[in-house]
Protein backbone atom coordinates (compact mmCIF):
# COMPACT_ATOMS: atom_id res chain seq x y z
CA UNK A 1 0.00 0.00 0.00
CA UNK A 2 0.97 3.73 -0.87
CA UNK A 3 2.46 5.58 2.31
CA UNK A 4 4.40 8.74 3.03
CA UNK A 5 6.05 9.37 5.74
CA UNK A 6 7.13 12.62 7.21
CA UNK A 7 10.44 13.46 9.13
CA UNK A 8 10.00 16.40 11.54
CA UNK A 9 6.53 16.97 12.82
CA UNK A 10 7.59 20.89 13.02
CA UNK A 11 10.73 22.78 11.32
CA UNK A 12 11.98 26.00 12.15
CA UNK A 13 14.47 28.08 10.25
CA UNK A 14 15.06 32.07 9.91
CA UNK A 15 14.30 34.22 7.75
CA UNK A 16 16.46 33.88 4.34
CA UNK A 17 17.84 30.57 5.44
CA UNK A 18 17.38 27.26 3.49
CA UNK A 19 13.81 24.96 3.84
CA UNK A 20 14.01 21.29 3.89
CA UNK A 21 11.30 19.53 4.80
CA UNK A 22 11.55 15.61 4.40
CA UNK A 23 8.99 13.35 2.68
CA UNK A 24 9.71 9.77 2.30
CA UNK A 25 7.19 7.27 0.47
CA UNK A 26 6.73 3.72 0.07
CA UNK A 27 4.99 2.47 -3.00
CA UNK A 28 4.68 -0.54 -4.48
CA UNK A 29 3.84 1.09 -8.19
CA UNK A 30 5.36 4.59 -9.50
CA UNK A 31 4.44 6.66 -7.43
CA UNK A 32 3.01 10.35 -7.77
CA UNK A 33 3.73 12.31 -5.59
CA UNK A 34 2.23 15.94 -4.30
CA UNK A 35 3.54 18.61 -1.37
CA UNK A 36 0.50 21.32 -0.32
CA UNK A 37 0.69 23.50 1.87
CA UNK A 38 -2.22 24.50 5.02
CA UNK A 39 -2.42 28.43 6.03
CA UNK A 40 -4.28 28.20 9.17
CA UNK A 41 -8.26 27.94 9.04
CA UNK A 42 -7.62 27.15 5.33
CA UNK A 43 -7.52 25.04 3.14
CA UNK A 44 -5.05 23.00 1.23
CA UNK A 45 -3.28 24.13 -1.83
CA UNK A 46 -0.98 22.37 -4.10
CA UNK A 47 2.75 23.29 -4.51
CA UNK A 48 3.76 20.80 -7.13
CA UNK A 49 3.37 17.29 -8.12
CA UNK A 50 5.90 14.15 -9.26
CA UNK A 51 4.37 12.74 -12.01
CA UNK A 52 7.91 10.51 -13.64
CA UNK A 53 8.27 13.72 -16.38
CA UNK A 54 11.26 15.42 -14.18
CA UNK A 55 12.99 14.14 -11.06
CA UNK A 56 13.53 17.82 -10.28
CA UNK A 57 9.87 19.61 -9.65
CA UNK A 58 9.07 23.46 -9.66
CA UNK A 59 6.56 24.71 -8.38
CA UNK A 60 5.01 27.87 -6.37
CA UNK A 61 6.29 30.16 -4.33
CA UNK A 62 10.22 29.45 -4.86
CA UNK A 63 9.83 25.54 -3.64
CA UNK A 64 11.32 22.79 -5.35
CA UNK A 65 11.20 19.06 -4.89
CA UNK A 66 13.57 16.68 -5.92
CA UNK A 67 12.09 12.73 -6.54
CA UNK A 68 15.23 10.31 -5.10
CA UNK A 69 14.20 6.81 -6.27
CA UNK A 70 17.32 4.95 -4.35
CA UNK A 71 16.39 7.13 -1.61
CA UNK A 72 12.43 6.64 -1.76
CA UNK A 73 12.08 10.95 -1.36
CA UNK A 74 10.72 13.44 -2.29
CA UNK A 75 11.72 16.15 -0.19
CA UNK A 76 10.86 19.79 -0.66
CA UNK A 77 12.97 22.62 -0.49
CA UNK A 78 13.17 26.77 -0.82
CA UNK A 79 16.34 28.14 -0.95
CA UNK A 80 15.32 31.20 0.87
CA UNK A 81 12.54 31.39 3.34
CA UNK A 82 10.38 34.20 3.78
CA UNK A 83 7.65 34.76 6.63
CA UNK A 84 5.05 34.11 4.68
CA UNK A 85 5.93 30.39 4.27
CA UNK A 86 5.24 29.70 7.93
CA UNK A 87 2.43 27.12 7.22
CA UNK A 88 1.93 23.43 7.48
CA UNK A 89 3.06 21.35 4.48
CA UNK A 90 1.64 17.92 3.75
CA UNK A 91 3.45 15.06 1.39
CA UNK A 92 0.83 12.97 -0.61
CA UNK A 93 0.89 9.95 -2.59
CA UNK A 94 -2.11 8.78 -4.99
CA UNK A 95 -3.41 5.17 -3.79
CA UNK A 96 -5.94 3.09 -5.92
CA UNK A 97 -9.26 5.06 -6.65
CA UNK A 98 -8.37 8.13 -6.81
CA UNK A 99 -7.43 8.08 -2.63
CA UNK A 100 -4.76 10.74 -2.22
CA UNK A 101 -2.92 9.86 1.23
CA UNK A 102 -1.22 12.09 2.82
CA UNK A 103 1.76 12.56 5.44
CA UNK A 104 1.49 13.51 9.05
CA UNK A 105 2.70 16.75 7.82
CA UNK A 106 5.44 19.31 8.75
CA UNK A 107 4.81 22.53 10.70
CA UNK A 108 7.32 25.19 8.91
CA UNK A 109 8.23 28.37 11.80
CA UNK A 110 10.27 31.30 10.55
CA UNK A 111 11.75 33.36 12.82
CA UNK A 112 12.82 36.89 12.61
CA UNK B 1 -12.62 29.73 -12.88
CA UNK B 2 -10.17 27.12 -10.52
CA UNK B 3 -12.23 27.49 -7.36
CA UNK B 4 -14.02 25.25 -4.86
CA UNK B 5 -16.27 26.63 -2.64
CA UNK B 6 -17.67 25.62 0.54
CA UNK B 7 -20.39 27.44 2.89
CA UNK B 8 -20.62 28.03 5.46
CA UNK B 9 -17.49 28.89 6.67
CA UNK B 10 -18.46 27.70 10.31
CA UNK B 11 -21.41 25.71 12.01
CA UNK B 12 -22.20 25.27 15.04
CA UNK B 13 -25.11 22.56 15.64
CA UNK B 14 -26.63 20.53 18.52
CA UNK B 15 -26.37 16.73 18.79
CA UNK B 16 -30.14 16.46 17.24
CA UNK B 17 -29.75 18.99 15.20
CA UNK B 18 -29.58 18.38 11.14
CA UNK B 19 -27.25 20.43 8.94
CA UNK B 20 -25.45 20.13 5.21
CA UNK B 21 -22.62 21.47 4.19
CA UNK B 22 -22.37 22.37 0.91
CA UNK B 23 -19.62 22.44 -1.83
CA UNK B 24 -19.42 23.73 -5.45
CA UNK B 25 -17.26 23.64 -8.25
CA UNK B 26 -17.21 25.02 -11.97
CA UNK B 27 -13.82 23.92 -13.36
CA UNK B 28 -15.68 20.43 -15.08
CA UNK B 29 -14.05 18.39 -12.66
CA UNK B 30 -15.55 14.66 -12.55
CA UNK B 31 -14.56 13.79 -8.77
CA UNK B 32 -15.44 15.45 -5.86
CA UNK B 33 -13.91 14.56 -2.49
CA UNK B 34 -15.30 14.78 1.10
CA UNK B 35 -12.27 14.97 4.01
CA UNK B 36 -12.22 15.25 7.80
CA UNK B 37 -9.74 17.36 9.42
CA UNK B 38 -8.72 17.39 12.88
CA UNK B 39 -6.67 19.55 14.81
CA UNK B 40 -2.94 18.94 13.97
CA UNK B 41 -4.00 15.86 11.67
CA UNK B 42 -4.23 15.50 8.15
CA UNK B 43 -7.00 15.68 6.03
CA UNK B 44 -8.55 12.19 6.64
CA UNK B 45 -11.17 10.65 3.08
CA UNK B 46 -14.47 10.54 3.67
CA UNK B 47 -16.45 9.64 0.50
CA UNK B 48 -15.53 10.05 -3.22
CA UNK B 49 -17.89 10.52 -5.91
CA UNK B 50 -16.67 10.04 -9.74
CA UNK B 51 -19.40 11.40 -12.10
CA UNK B 52 -21.67 11.88 -9.32
CA UNK B 53 -21.63 8.29 -8.29
CA UNK B 54 -20.22 7.24 -4.75
CA UNK B 55 -17.00 5.09 -5.19
CA UNK B 56 -15.47 5.26 -1.84
CA UNK B 57 -16.96 5.11 1.12
CA UNK B 58 -14.31 5.04 4.03
CA UNK B 59 -16.35 3.03 6.60
CA UNK B 60 -18.00 6.52 7.34
CA UNK B 61 -20.88 6.52 10.20
CA UNK B 62 -24.20 6.73 9.04
CA UNK B 63 -24.96 10.12 10.38
CA UNK B 64 -22.53 11.40 7.57
CA UNK B 65 -24.78 10.99 4.49
CA UNK B 66 -22.95 12.55 1.03
CA UNK B 67 -25.16 13.27 -1.46
CA UNK B 68 -23.51 14.65 -5.49
CA UNK B 69 -26.97 15.98 -7.32
CA UNK B 70 -24.87 17.09 -10.37
CA UNK B 71 -21.17 17.33 -11.05
CA UNK B 72 -20.81 20.87 -9.74
CA UNK B 73 -22.41 20.48 -6.21
CA UNK B 74 -21.54 17.90 -3.68
CA UNK B 75 -23.42 17.98 -0.15
CA UNK B 76 -22.79 16.34 3.35
CA UNK B 77 -25.72 15.99 5.91
CA UNK B 78 -25.46 15.89 9.03
CA UNK B 79 -27.50 14.02 11.63
CA UNK B 80 -27.10 13.18 15.59
CA UNK B 81 -23.45 14.02 15.11
CA UNK B 82 -20.84 13.32 18.49
CA UNK B 83 -19.34 16.25 20.20
CA UNK B 84 -16.10 14.23 18.54
CA UNK B 85 -17.09 14.95 14.70
CA UNK B 86 -15.88 18.60 15.78
CA UNK B 87 -13.39 19.23 12.99
CA UNK B 88 -12.63 21.35 9.48
CA UNK B 89 -14.56 19.76 6.57
CA UNK B 90 -12.70 19.59 3.37
CA UNK B 91 -14.28 19.64 -0.26
CA UNK B 92 -12.63 18.78 -2.83
CA UNK B 93 -12.42 18.04 -6.53
CA UNK B 94 -9.83 16.80 -9.39
CA UNK B 95 -10.40 15.66 -13.03
CA UNK B 96 -11.37 11.89 -13.01
CA UNK B 97 -9.83 10.21 -16.40
CA UNK B 98 -8.42 7.17 -16.93
CA UNK B 99 -4.70 9.38 -15.48
CA UNK B 100 -6.59 9.64 -12.35
CA UNK B 101 -3.77 8.94 -10.14
CA UNK B 102 -1.44 12.14 -11.34
CA UNK B 103 -4.65 14.53 -10.95
CA UNK B 104 -4.21 16.90 -8.39
CA UNK B 105 -7.01 18.16 -5.97
CA UNK B 106 -8.48 21.30 -5.87
CA UNK B 107 -9.23 21.88 -2.13
CA UNK B 108 -11.96 24.02 -0.73
CA UNK B 109 -11.53 26.16 2.51
CA UNK B 110 -13.84 23.74 4.33
CA UNK B 111 -16.12 24.14 6.93
CA UNK B 112 -15.29 24.50 10.32
CA UNK B 113 -17.83 21.97 12.77
CA UNK B 114 -18.20 22.26 15.87
CA UNK B 115 -21.00 19.80 17.81
CA UNK B 116 -22.13 20.96 21.21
Amino acid sequence: AQSVTQLGSHVSVSEGALVLLRCNYSSSVPPYLFWYVQYPNQGLQLLLKYTSAATLVKGINGFEAEFKKSETSFHLTKPSAHMSDAAEYFCAVTAYGNKLVFGAGTILRVKS
Amino acid sequence: DTEVTQTPKHLVMGMTNKKSLKCEQHMGHRAMYWYKQKAKKPPELMFVYSYEKLSINESVPSRFSPECPNSSLLNLHLHALQPEDSALYLCASSQDSQYWAYNEQFFGPGTRLTVL
